[in-house]
């Protein structure tokens, strides 16, 4: 299957810096992105859709300004985590759609490794 | 609100035995409906995935699932689990159009020797 690429596996930073998470597909063109975030020992929630090229759908309850999302290019979308908050600590999760398995009959989102933030 | 519903938080299960783990979901119409499996501190692997046609699917890993509209179930099934099969598991569903996944809460599989 595709593969998704999320980068850094792990971060640890201060509280009141921002730290940066990148997701790559590798081997398709996403043109839509999912960023989810996951609590321990519970589901995954949806933040924001990201859509390359234009703004990014937020969630209800999803604060735009603190976790800002770029889709500049078809194989890359970031979250931002400004002023991050110890509260922010959680595993962070991209997915990215394959518009191509659309037409095969194949959708599906294909998954990063996500991402383990740390605020201390 | 389309929501998922995975009933049972823990399930263990003897290494050898056979497994259910149950997901049903209400949305007006019948959606994408797929199944995840989570290791500690990994990403999400598609087991299977179910979109139309024959509503028996079947996956990887040895794993199949069965789609009742009649139910709104789509419950995973595996006739011998192994002990590598110890994970979370997450029953997912998508509206026709994939504008996004809405999660079930998760069901952790316990494989005891």
């Amino acid at each position: 299957g595709a593969v998704v690429s999320q980068h850094p596996s792990r971060v640890i930073c201060k509280s009141g810096t921002s730290v940066k998470i990148e997701c790559r597909s590798l081997d398709f063109q996403a043109t839509t992105m999912f960023w989810y975030r996951q609590f321990p020992k519970q589901s995954l929630m949806l933040m924001a859709t990201s859509n390359e090229g234009s703004k990014a759908t937020y969630e209800q309850g999803v604060e735009k300004d603190k976790f800002l999302i770029n889709h500049a290019s078809l194989t890359l979308s970031t979250l931002t985590v400004t002023s991050a908050h110890p509260e922010d600590s959680s595993f962070y999760i991209c997915s990215a759609r394959d518009p191509k398995g659309d037409r095969r009959g194949a959708t599906e989102a294909f998954f990063g490794q996500g991402t383990r933030l740390t605020v201390v | 609100a389309q929501s998922v519903t995975q009933p049972d938080i823990h399930i263990t299960v003897s290494e050898g035995a056979s497994l259910e783990l149950r997901c049903n979901y209400s949305y007006g119409a019948t959606p994408y409906l797929f199944w995840y499996v989570q290791s500690p501190g990994q990403g999400l692997q598609l087991l299977l995935k179910y979109f139309s046609g024959d509503t028996l699917v079947q996956g990887i890993k040895g794993f199949e699932a069965e789609f009742k509209r009649s139910q709104s179930s789509f419950n995973l099934r595996k006739p011998s689990v192994h002990w590598s099969d110890a994970a979370e598991y997450f029953c997912a569903v998508a509206p026709r159009g994939f504008q996004k996944l809405v999660f079930g809460t998760g069901t952790r599989l316990l494989v005891s020797p």
